[in-house]
């Protein structure tokens, strides 16, 4: 398996823009996490989807983000519009359904907000 | 609430030398344990677990970690370390029926040669 997918690796944008953010989980996972990571906050999850369901979106930051899961191959995570705060290392993760914990990360991407 | 500390923000060792990496969690009922590690430009990748029976795990890469219900900790060791071990390492507590990984704030590694 290739693993779960991010792309891009690498954002850079203009305040104001729209950015999206996307993932390819593991085949056959049921779980997938969106996480941001800074220097200052940490890894924060951010909200997490179960069969293609958001479960829990209580970490997402404001209005400002959106995430969704259209089917089990695939997830967006949308900020629009983007601020400077919002520069990160922004993870997505996947889990089997039996073992959520066992979360297996993509890459990342690294969002650059000017 | 779950919580887990990291007590050593960074660490250095020389090559060759054993290594031990502390976490201390906080949660009601036996937890479930995990340590991440990430290179740099990398994603978490799991280095082992425990969710219950024999505290003592071993994991990828040479390490292990032993649970002590009575120190509320999670430490990892490995006996001799290589280069290649440098890299952030995460300790994170499974947060039970919320379905959450509840991470440290990490330790960085450095090896000296």
């Amino acid at each position: 398996d290739a693993g779960v997918i991010q792309s891009p690796r690498h954002e850079v944008t203009e305040m104001g823009q729209e950015v999206t953010l996307r993932c390819k989980p593991i085949s056959g996972h049921d779980y997938l996490f969106w996480y941001r990571q800074t220097m200052m906050r940490g890894l924060e999850l951010l909200i997490y989807f179960n069969n293609n369901v958001p479960i829990d979106d209580s970490g997402m930051p404001e209005d400002r983000f959106s995430a969704k899961m259209p089917n089990a191959s695939f997830s967006t995570l949308k900020i629009q519009p983007s601020e400077p705060r919002d520069s990160a290392v922004y993870f997505c993760a996947s889990s089997p359904r039996d073992r959520i914990y066992e979360q297996y990360f993509g890459p990342g991407t690294r969002l650059t907000v000017t | 609430a779950q919580s887990v500390t990291q007590p050593d923000i960074h660490i250095t060792v020389s090559e060759g030398a054993s290594l031990e990496l502390r976490c201390n969690y906080s949660y009601g009922a036996t937890p479930y344990l995990f340590w991440y590690v990430q290179s740099p430009g990398q994603g978490l990748q799991l280095l082992l677990k425990y969710f219950s029976g024999d505290t003592l795990v071993q994991g990828i890469k040479g390490f292990e970690a032993e649970f002590k219900r009575s120190q509320s900790s999670f430490n990892l060791r490995k006996p001799s370390v290589h280069w290649s071990d440098a890299a952030e390492y995460f300790c994170a507590v499974g947060s039970g029926g919320y379905n959450k990984l509840i991470f440290g704030a990490g330790t960085r590694l450095a090896v000296h040669p």
